[in-house]
């Protein structure tokens, strides 16, 4: 059970270039979630699907896409690189629990646009 | 647009002290408020949460405390330990089919041995 899991770890991209941010999990999740991470401002929600089929934008969508592929997979899509896209990306999935949804993150992926 | 004001953003105390973090939250149809630790380059952990039905809920040294009318909610941390030094996040969540959550800009405390 690895339980979410991104790749890649780490990319640096030039402006401009796009990427796929991947993330799976194996907990048979409904909900999935994008967030992003810069210094000071804490976790920001980029973009986030409540279930198979369903996408909903967060705080900060612009710039950004994302694909529900199937339960497992949330992918985190930049079309045109910007260096204000510099960031640590978090991708987590839910789980309803007794209060409310218990979230849990993957390791990360460290990008930096140049 | 919704946002969490959390304070303070960076917290020092001595070891075996208390720890308190405090947020404010601004979407009334919030309902549910987790926190979370994120130790130096790992992942946001969930470390205790509270729905908005309660009022306070402890697990051994970590109580949350919720006052859902002025929107505060407050995280103590009693008998502080040097493992306790890490960045809290606070949280603000309401279902929206998903939880679409809010969190605060997170709190840095240091742990004096």
């Amino acid at each position: 059970n690895a339980g979410v899991t991104q790749t890649p770890k780490f990319q640096v991209l030039k402006t401009g270039q796009s990427m796929t941010l991947q993330c799976a999990q194996d907990m048979n999740h409904n909900s999935m979630y994008w967030y992003r991470q810069d210094p000071g401002m804490g976790l920001r929600l980029i973009y986030y699907s409540a279930s198979e089929g369903t996408t909903d934008k967060g705080e900060v969508p612009n710039g950004y896409n994302v694909s529900r592929l199937n339960k497992r997979e949330f992918s985190l899509r930049l079309e045109s690189a910007a260096p204000s896209q510099t960031s640590v990306y978090f991708c987590a999935s839910g789980f309803p629990g007794q209060n409310g949804e218990t979230q849990y993150f993957g390791p990360g992926t460290r990008l930096l646009v140049l | 647009g919704e946002n969490v004001e959390q304070h303070p953003s960076t917290l020092s105390v001595q070891e075996g002290d208390s720890a308190v973090i405090k947020c404010t939250y601004s979407d009334s149809a919030s309902n549910y408020f987790p926190w979370y630790k994120q130790e130096l380059g790992k992942r946001p952990q969930l470390i205790i949460d509270i729905r908005s039905n309660v009022g306070e809920k402890k697990d051994q040294r970590i109580a949350v405390t919720l006052n859902k009318t002025a929107k505060h909610f407050s995280l103590h941390i009693t008998e502080t330990q040097p493992e306790d030094s890490a960045v809290y996040f606070c949280a603000a969540s309401r279902n929206t089919g998903g939880f679409k959550t809010i969190f605060g800009a997170g709190t840095r405390l240091f742990v004096k041995a």
